[in-house]
């Protein structure tokens, strides 16, 4: 079945720096990606969409310039997290849609738990 | 405006059955899902209804309303490995995913 792949699976970093995070598509190519952020105990927070070849798409409230999104290819999505803080330390989740599926079903990364000091 | 209601948390019994209900408002639908979520992993899929009626899938079976904007998720024979969140998403007009708080799961022996 279809797989997406995130990394890194953990990451520790000092306030002030900036973290990347990775999403592939590894068996189908995605054209969208979604960005998640999900506190302890809430649900899932949609962040952004990320648009092959485009600008994402940012919900509101999520500040662009913090949270840098690039989707260069039709497998790769990144996050970069500048200047991270430690109210930014959350589990981020990457997803995307496989076009061959007929339903929309959304495909995880394993997610990436940011912890800044 | 859409909303996705689900209870915060349910407690059952090793080997019984529990049955969790999803109910929503919405002007536009295109199925909805539902997702399982282990502490401190992504969510996996568990199933997708886009038509009235009971999908089953093993130990899983999802029912959908259309008419009554509602679904439940009916978990038989459980197992302690099914204690996890229970997420409830709305596909929307525009194919975009709306999402429930979720259920928590406690199976107790």
């Amino acid at each position: 079945g279809a797989v997406v792949s995130q990394h890194p699976s953990w990451v520790i970093c000092k306030s002030g720096t900036s973290v990347k995070i990775e999403c592939r598509s590894l068996d189908f190519q995605a054209t969208t990606m979604f960005w998640y952020r999900q506190f302890p105990k809430q649900s899932l927070m949609l962040m952004a969409t990320s648009n092959e070849g485009s600008k994402a798409t940012y919900e509101q409230g999520v500040e662009k310039d913090k949270f840098l999104i690039n989707h260069a290819s039709l497998t790769l999505s990144t996050l970069t997290v500048t200047s991270a803080h430690p109210e930014d330390s959350s589990f981020y989740i990457c997803s995307a849609r496989d076009p061959r599926a007929d339903s929309g079903e959304l495909f995880f990364g394993e997610g990436s738990r940011l912890t800044v000091l | 405006g859409q909303n996705i209601d689900q209870p915060t948390e349910m407690t059952a019994t090793e080997g019984a059955i529990v049955q969790i209900n999803c109910t929503y408002q919405t002007s536009g639908f295109n199925g909805l899902f539902w997702y399982q979520q282990h502490a401190g992993e992504a969510p996996t899929f568990l199933s997708y209804n886009v038509l009235d009626g009971l999908e089953e899938k093993g130990r899983f079976s999802s029912f959908l309303s259309r008419s009554k904007g509602y679904s439940y998720l009916l978990l038989k024979e459980l197992q302690m490995k099914d204690s996890a969140s229970y997420l409830c998403a709305l596909m929307d007009s525009n194919y975009q995913l709306i999402w429930g708080a979720g259920t928590k799961l406690i199976i107790k022996p």
